[in-house]
């Protein structure tokens, strides 16, 4: 299955700032699954980054508060925007497994607090 | 919300007791996974179990899955400390020509030593 490299693990950000979170695969992929999971909180899909085309976003995210780069087929990036407290999530980037159906490949997460 | 629903939330045994977590979807299915996430890490595959399958074992953890009432269930066998952690269940749902998983609210489980 792939391995994939996710950066930073964790990050305070001050309110009104931008972090960009960066996750490497070690194969080539079609689709990334960016997730947020808030504290206690189950994994919220955000969007889906192809490459090559706009990212799809799911209800309740936007393009301008979550813009996602998909620049090739093995690294994507998703950056928080305009970050307030109530963005301080862990967010999880993912892809499918060598098949579909076998399962996704999670990266380490980041873990956001925003202050 | 299409979310799953997972019970108990918590659940908390002695170390060699058996641990069943249940999970229940609201549509149809291609598969169903369960997660393992240690400490709010990253998600760990546990276990894949199709739609047209009814039970699936991997070393201590055994899955079932009942379509007919669209729920699943983790069983871990004899568990260790080492299984404490927050496990979750997924499943596929096909929108606009992409799969993507739902996840499951999850169930934290505590093994004592």
């Amino acid at each position: 299955s792939a391995v994939i490299s996710q950066k930073p693990s964790r990050d305070i950000c001050q309110r009104g700032t931008s972090l960009t979170i960066q996750c490497q695969v070690d194969s080539q992929v079609t689709m990334m699954f960016w997730y947020r999971q808030q504290p206690g909180q189950s994994l919220t899909l955000i969007a889906t980054a192809n490459q090559g085309s706009e990212a799809t976003y799911e209800s309740g995210f936007v393009i301008d508060k979550f813009p996602i780069s998909r620049p090739n087929l093995t690294f994507s990036t998703l950056t928080v925007s305009n970050m307030s407290p109530e963005d301080s999530s862990i967010y999880l980037c993912s892809v499918n497994g060598a098949r579909r159906g076998y399962g996704y490949t999670f990266g380490s997460g980041t873990r956001l607090t925003v202050v | 919300s299409q979310q799953g629903e997972e019970d108990p939330q918590a659940l908390s045994i002695q170390e060699g007791e058996n641990a069943t977590m249940n999970c229940s979807y609201k549509t149809s299915i291609n598969n169903l996974q369960w997660y393992r996430q240690n400490s709010g890490r990253g998600l760990v595959h546990l276990i894949l179990i199709r739609s047209n399958e009814r039970e699936k074992h991997s070393g201590r953890l055994r899955v079932t899955l009942d379509t007919s009432k669209k729920s699943s269930s983790l069983l871990i066998t004899a568990s260790r400390a080492a299984d404490t952690a927050s496990y979750f269940c997924a499943t596929d749902h096909l929108t606009s020509g992409t799969y993507k998983y739902i996840f499951g609210t999850g169930t934290r489980l505590k093994v004592l030593a």
